[in-house]
C-alpha cells in the first residue's frame, strides 16, 4: 500500500466509449502525474498537475483529457481510443518543492485494453 | 524527451550474485532516483540520490553518482530471488523542472 489508489485496476473497452480512470492520494503530496507504460517502450509522462499548474506532454493525443479537481484527486477521460491506447496507465504523487521532486509514489496502474 | 536510459536492457544471474545496473543521463540533474516494478505493478522508489553526493546506500543496495560522466550505478548485493523484477532510473533535470523522466530499464531476472 503506497498512499495511492487507482481504479479501476482492469478496464477493456470498445473504440467507441467514453471511460475514466480514477486516481486518489492520502498522502497530503502537491504533484500528480499520469504516465503510460506500453511494452518494451520508456514511461511516458503524459500530464503532470503541480503547484497548481498542468503541464502536459504534446505528443499525447486529445482523446485523453487530464482532470484535477484538487490535490488528492485525478482523472483521465477517455473518449474514441484507439487499440494502441492499450497499455498500463500510471498514477503517482510526490511533494514538489521548490521545483524539485522528490520521491514519487506509484499506484499500482490501470490496466487499459482498447479492443 | 528522454532523459535516462539504463544498461544493461536485461540481466539474468543466479541467486547470492551481484547484479549491477547502470543508468546515463544527458542534461544536468538535481537529483536521480531508482526505482523497482514487479511485472504488471507500479513502481516502487529505491533510492534518491542528489547531484552533490557520490554514493549511498540502503540495505542490499548501493547507488552511485558520477556526474561528470553523467551516469548513476545500482548495486544490488547478495541478490535474491524475489529481486526478480525491472529497475528504472529516473531524473529530474536542474534549472527548475520538476518533471521526473524515466528510461526503459533493466529486467533483472534471478534464478535460484
Amino acid at each position: 500500500e503506497t498512499g495511492v489508489t487507482q481504479t479501476p485496476r482492469h478496464l477493456v473497452m470498445g473504440m467507441t466509449n467514453k471511460k475514466s480512470l480514477k486516481c486518489e492520494q492520502h498522502l497530503g503530496h502537491n504533484a500528480m502525474y499520469w504516465y503510460k507504460q506500453s511494452a518494451k517502450k520508456p514511461l511516458e509522462l503524459m500530464f503532470v498537475y503541480s503547484l497548481e499548474e498542468r503541464v502536459e506532454n504534446n505528443s499525447v493525443p486529445s482523446r485523453f483529457s487530464p482532470e484535477c479537481p484538487n490535490s488528492s484527486h485525478l482523472f483521465l477521460h477517455l473518449h474514441t481510443l484507439q487499440p494502441e491506447d492499450s497499455a498500463l496507465y500510471l498514477c503517482a504523487s510526490s511533494q514538489v518543492m521548490d521545483r524539485d521532486i522528490g520521491e514519487l509514489f506509484f499506484g499500482e496502474g490501470s490496466r487499459l485494453t482498447v479492443l | 524527451s528522454q532523459q535516462g536510459e539504463e544498461d544493461p536492457q536485461a540481466l539474468s544471474i543466479q541467486e547470492g550474485e551481484n547484479a549491477t545496473m547502470n543508468c546515463s543521463y544527458k542534461t544536468s540533474i538535481n537529483n536521480l532516483q531508482w526505482y523497482r516494478q514487479n511485472s504488471g505493478r507500479g513502481l516502487v522508489h529505491l533510492i534518491l540520490i542528489r547531484s552533490n553526493e557520490r554514493e549511498k546506500h540502503s540495505g542490499r543496495l548501493r547507488v552511485t553518482l558520477d556526474t561528470s560522466k553523467k551516469s548513476s550505478s545500482l548495486l544490488i548485493t547478495a541478490s535474491r530471488a524475489a529481486d526478480t523484477a525491472s529497475y528504472f532510473c529516473a531524473t529530474a533535470t536542474s534549472g527548475g523542472s520538476y518533471i521526473p523522466t524515466f528510461g526503459r530499464g533493466t529486467s533483472l531476472i534471478v534464478h535460484p
